[in-house]
């Protein structure tokens, strides 16, 4: 157990339609990330957030939003869904950096099963 | 572009001999380098890491070797358990203004560890 929580595990959708994915970051990490793995991209970086700021964008479509809340909880909200967005999307936490200088590592929760029919 | 690249999806050891996966990278930019084991209908879990200035890590039976000029990395298993079979993704980053802390994924290598 990572320590990372993400909800619901699954979710069926229509195309067209909206979706909300809920991730809960380690206690203490700030940082979150969101990933999206389908079947022929691997793993793709899509946002980062840092204590409620947006920190860094990757390959994340303008359908996509995501927040950062005052708790630390993070959401992804997915709209005008289309067949492709069908994926795994994962959400990370990672440690404040400690002395040592920084590190990277990044604890994954355990993914929500998107299906848009 | 395929910043990081695993090039064999599979592998198959006898138990209680070595597994090595390797990966490379194009960005000279990636100063941290990193090891995730996956389970099917699981998240990636974190195995091993590399910073940019070291060229070895150890951790237990696992072992990750980093050979920056020839932008290529590499993951030890010794000895291989069958529990050790998984889908193993190599993973880099590069601290920066922009980038963040984003970790850029290879594909995987799919490590199958028979009795």
């Amino acid at each position: 157990d990572s320590g990372v929580t993400q909800t619901p595990k699954h979710l069926i959708t229509a195309t067209g339609q909206r979706v909300t994915l809920r991730c809960s970051p380690r206690s203490g990490d700030l940082s979150v990330y969101w990933y999206q793995q389908s079947l022929d991209q691997g793993l793709q970086f899509l946002i980062q957030y840092y204590n409620g700021e947006e920190r860094a964008k990757g390959n994340i479509l303008e359908r996509f939003s995501a927040q950062q809340f005052p708790d630390l909880h993070s959401e992804l909200n997915l709209s005008s869904l289309e067949l492709g967005d069908s994926a795994l999307y994962f959400c990370a936490s990672r440690p404040t950096d400690v002395a040592g200088g920084p590190k990277n590592e990044q604890f994954f929760g355990p993914g929500t099963r998107l299906t848009v029919l | 572009d395929q910043q990081v690249k695993q090039n064999s999806p599979s592998l198959s050891v006898q138990e209680g001999r070595i597994s090595i996966l390797n990966c490379d990278y194009t960005n000279s930019m990636f100063d941290y380098f990193l090891w995730y084991k996956k389970y099917p209908a699981e998240g990636p879990t974190f195995l091993i890491s590399i910073s940019s200035i070291k060229d070895k890590n150890e951790d237990g039976r696992f072992t990750v070797f980093l050979n920056k000029s020839a932008k290529h990395l590499s993951l030890h298993i010794v000895p291989s358990q069958p529990g050790d079979s998984a889908v193993y993704f190599c993973a880099a980053s590069a601290f920066g203004e922009t980038s963040g802390s984003r970790l850029t994924f290879g594909e995987g290598t799919q490590l199958t560890v028979n009795p």
